[in-house]
Order: C-alpha cells, then structure tokens, then sequence
C-alpha cells in the first residue's frame, strides 16, 4: 500500500460546510494527487503536488483547495460542500518521479 | 461496498478459464501504461505495467499486451480465481508531472 493511510474513511456532512480529507505517506514521495471516483466516470484527478507548497489544479479542481505544507501530508479542503461532492476520494502517490502510481484506501463522503 | 461497479462493461467467466479484458486508450504520444484492479471497497491496487517500447509484458499469471497501431492495451489473467473478481482499468501516461489518464473499467465476474 506504499505507507498511504487517509482520514476518515468516511464521512457525512451537511451542504455547505467546509470539510478537510487527509493524506498521510511514510515514504518520503515527492508528487502526490487526489481523486475522485465516480459511477460512470472512473477516476478523475483534481489537484496534485509536485512537492512542499507546490500544487496545481487538475480536471476537476472547481470547488476543491489543496494544502501540503509537509512533505508526508497532502489536505484536500471543500470550501463548502455540495451534494455534486458526494464521492469517493483516493489519494496516490508516484514512485520514484514516475507515472507509477499508488492508491490509499479512499475516503467516502456523503453530502446530505 | 463501492458501487464503482455500475455502468461497466463486465465479463463473467468460470473459475479456471482464462480471461481477457480490453482497453482502448485515446493519446498516440502516451508511452507508459498501466492495469490496476479495484476490490469491492477498496483502493486501486497496481497489477502490471508495460511501456510503449515494448508490446508484451508477462507478470504472475498476467500478461498485457499493447498495440500501439490501434491504441489498444489488454490485460489476460490464466487460470482465473475467484479472488480475481474485481473491477479492471487501464491507465495512460498523461503529460506533466507524472499524471494519468484513467479507463471507466471492466468488472470481472468469475463464477465457481
């Protein structure tokens, strides 16, 4: 599981509050993402980092925030949550600066 | 459990036979590809890969092959298990920063 835990597993919390979902890694890797998964569409990537303070956006970043002010930790913020938001979340980590990817257990977030 | 599953192309196969699940992928220029497997629940776990210099690559009991004339990958599993019931999906290198494109996936249904 290359040392990748995320927190919580699962969650449920009401339309519009903020919520914050953790990626912690043991391993020291430099580029980071998250994901989210959903029925019909697979996995699509919504932010990433390329290390400490260094992030950018991708496919699906709108109302997503990303923070990753450790190396080992990787925070993915919803400003304010809408029910749209309700998914599954992985985060992966590339070994070694490359495309070789590796996934936590995911988080599931339900948006009432 | 996750319900990743819907919406997929799925294969049902019988317990011993080999199974083969396919994949097309879209960017001529990808030159990294990877299979994953997705438990019930669980997070995407790294099968396989096979980069584009190469158009075979054997792992233990699986083989990918990849056609690099008609963008198409595929994944064949010998002497399917049970325990290989799953969602399969391939994944292409996808530009910078080591990012991937990720395939909808195949759910894989092998009968005792």
């Amino acid at each position: 599981d290359a040392g990748i835990t995320q927190s919580p597993r699962h969650k449920v919390t009401e339309t519009g509050t903020p919520v914050t979902l953790r990626c912690h890694q043991t391993e020291n890797h430099r580029y980071m993402y998250w994901y989210r998964q959903d029925p019909g569409h697979g996995l699509r990537l919504i932010h990433y980092s390329y290390g400490v303070k260094d992030t950018d956006k991708g496919e699906v970043s709108d109302g997503y925030s990303v923070s990753r002010s450790k190396t080992e930790d990787f925070l993915l913020t919803l400003e304010s949550a809408t029910s749209s938001q309700t998914s599954v979340y992985f985060c992966a980590i590339s070994v070694g600066d490359s495309y070789e990817q590796y996934f936590g257990p995911g988080t599931r977030l339900t948006v009432t | 459990g996750e319900s990743v599953g819907l919406h997929l192309p799925t294969l049902s196969v019988q317990e011993g036979d080999n199974s083969i699940i396919n994949c097309a992928y879209s960017n001529s220029a990808s030159d990294y590809f990877i299979w994953y497997k997705q438990e019930s629940g669980k997070g995407p776990q790294f099968i396989i890969d096979i980069r584009s210099n190469m158009d075979k690559r054997q792992g233990q009991r699986v083989t990918v092959l990849l056609n690099k004339t008609v963008k198409h990958l595929s994944l064949q599993i010998a002497a399917t298990q049970p325990g290989d019931s799953a969602v399969y999906f391939c994944a292409e290198s996808g530009g910078s920063n080591y990012k991937l494109t990720f395939g909808k996936g195949t759910l894989l249904t092998v009968n005792p």
